[in-house]
């Protein structure tokens, strides 16, 4: 079963253009990951958060998590050919099963030129 | 080595066949996951291991999935008399820590049961 609500499920941009991936969760979480996968391949980190209304970049990716933490959106901007992939995100729920991971379904991103 | 390695990459088994699968963590990391990942799915969790310990199975199938890590470093996953439902992607992934810390993932192994 999926504990996470990744939206949309595909996306298709022109190169350049921005967009954004949303994950959302019922409960509270401790922490949101997000991952990016190449087809056939494992998963590559992109960004931890864990404070309610944290926000990190790297490189021309940007991924904030809500004040109540149950929502976090990934942002692309100008998306190039590289960041296509999967995108999931991945949610750590804390207490007796820290460090566990329980992903949304993902993403997948196309980017064309 | 640098990285999470899993071996085979590509495994095709018959119905009724045992499989083992490997995991090489990043040395010196304290945790390892394994996960189960279906086509067109994100990862489920199957186990953790913190060193040699197996703190959380709760996620293996059924009693014909067994993995283990004997001496805190490598780990094996085995999967007896395979099914056509066990067909997937099993990720193996290693953290210096249990708590706030990235989780590094191999490239997986894609199990194909004929």
């Amino acid at each position: 079963s999926q504990e996470l609500e990744q939206s949309p499920q595909s996306l298709i941009v022109q190169e350049g253009k921005n967009l954004t991936i949303n994950c959302t969760s019922s409960k509270t979480l401790y922490g949101l990951y997000w991952y990016k996968q190449k087809y056939g391949e494992g998963l590559i980190f992109l960004m931890m958060l864990q404070k309610g209304g944290e926000e990190k970049s790297h490189e021309k990716i940007t991924a904030k998590l809500d004040e109540k933490k149950q929502q976090s959106s990934l942002h692309i901007t100008a998306s190039q050919p590289s960041h296509a992939g999967i995108y999931l995100c991945g949610a750590d729920k804390g207490g007796s099963t820290l460090g566990r991971l329980y992903f949304g379904r993902g993403t997948q991103l196309t980017v064309w030129p | 080595g640098a990285g999470v390695s899993q071996s085979p990459r590509y495994k095709v088994a018959k119905r009724g066949q045992d499989v083992a699968l490997r995991c090489d963590p990043i040395s010196g990391h304290v945790s390892l996951f394994w996960y189960q990942q279906a086509l067109g799915q994100g990862p489920e969790f199957l186990t953790y291991f913190q060193n040699e310990a197996q703190l959380d199975k709760s996620g293996l199938p059924s009693d014909r999935f067994f993995a283990e890590r004997p001496e805190g470093s490598v780990s094996t996953l085995k999967i007896q008399r395979t099914q056509q439902e066990d067909s997937a992607v099993y990720l193996c992934a290693s953290s210096l820590r249990q708590r706030n810390t990235e989780a590094f993932f191999g490239q997986g192994t894609r199990l194909t049961v004929v």
